[in-house]
């Protein structure tokens, strides 16, 4: 069964880039499924940020396109998200997620269990 | 991409039957087959409840159940019970590998 794991600092400095990696387990992230970052703001609902296609494609929220960055780490089966010029609205949980099937249906059935992100000096 | 309308709050009675709305645009999900809705309970991991408008993962309940109208999807749950106490939230593919939420519902057992 796939296991996925979030880690990183849970303190970033505004106009600072957040970087989350998702270590990825029971499963070869470089085989199939699309893999996606979630994240829920305080008192706020789910945002997808952006998925990445195991070939390496990918895909962006569009109103977060121009600060995210998604990309696999084949050789450590994991993949990372990087958002650049973090502002206090950035602070959330932010999760890691593999869809259900291996065509992107935005059906995450696999989820990390939540990484909170405060963007603050 | 504005974000799904779902109500803000419903709440039933054990063992009643209540709907969760859905609503979006003839882009998201007026246009595909491809609504999901998860169930959210405060400090866990979303939880994948349907997918593809009406399809259930394995192990869910067949008291969850999806359908859609136009650019209206529905979450039923029927025979409420306590454990489903939550924050639901629907999703929609929105066209060019792009998705979008919704506003999310909490949902309470009287």
């Amino acid at each position: 069964q796939v296991q996925l794991q979030e880690s990183g600092p849970g303190l970033v400095k505004p106009s600072e880039t957040l970087s989350l990696t998702c270590a990825v387990s029971g499963y070869s992230i470089s085989s199939d499924y699309y893999w996606g970052w979630i994240r829920q703001s305080p008192g706020k609902g789910l945002e997808w940020i952006g998925s990445v296609y195991h070939s390496g494609s990918t895909y962006y929220n569009p109103s977060l396109k121009s600060r995210v960055t998604i990309s696999l780490d084949t050789s450590k089966n994991q993949f990372s998200l990087k958002v650049s010029s973090v502002t206090a609205a950035d602070t959330a949980v932010y999760y890691c997620a593999r869809e259900i099937s291996d065509r992107t249906t935005f059906s995450f059935e696999s989820w990390g269990q939540g990484t909170l992100v405060i963007v603050s000096s | 991409q504005s974000a799904l309308t779902q109500p803000a709050s419903v709440s039933g009675s054990p063992g009643q039957s209540i709907t969760i709305s859905c609503t979006g645009a003839g882009s998201d999900v007026g246009s595909y087959n491809l609504v999901s809705w998860y169930q959210h309970h405060p400090g866990k991991a979303p939880k994948l409840m349907i997918y593809e408008v009406i399809k259930r993962p394995s192990g869910v309940s067949n008291r969850f159940s999806g359908s859609k109208s136009g650019s209206t999807a529905s979450l039923t749950i029927s025979g409420l019970q306590a454990e489903d106490e939550a924050d639901y939230y629907c999703c929609s593919y929105a066209g060019s590998s792009t998705g979008v939420f919704g506003t999310g519902t909490k949902v309470t057992v009287l």
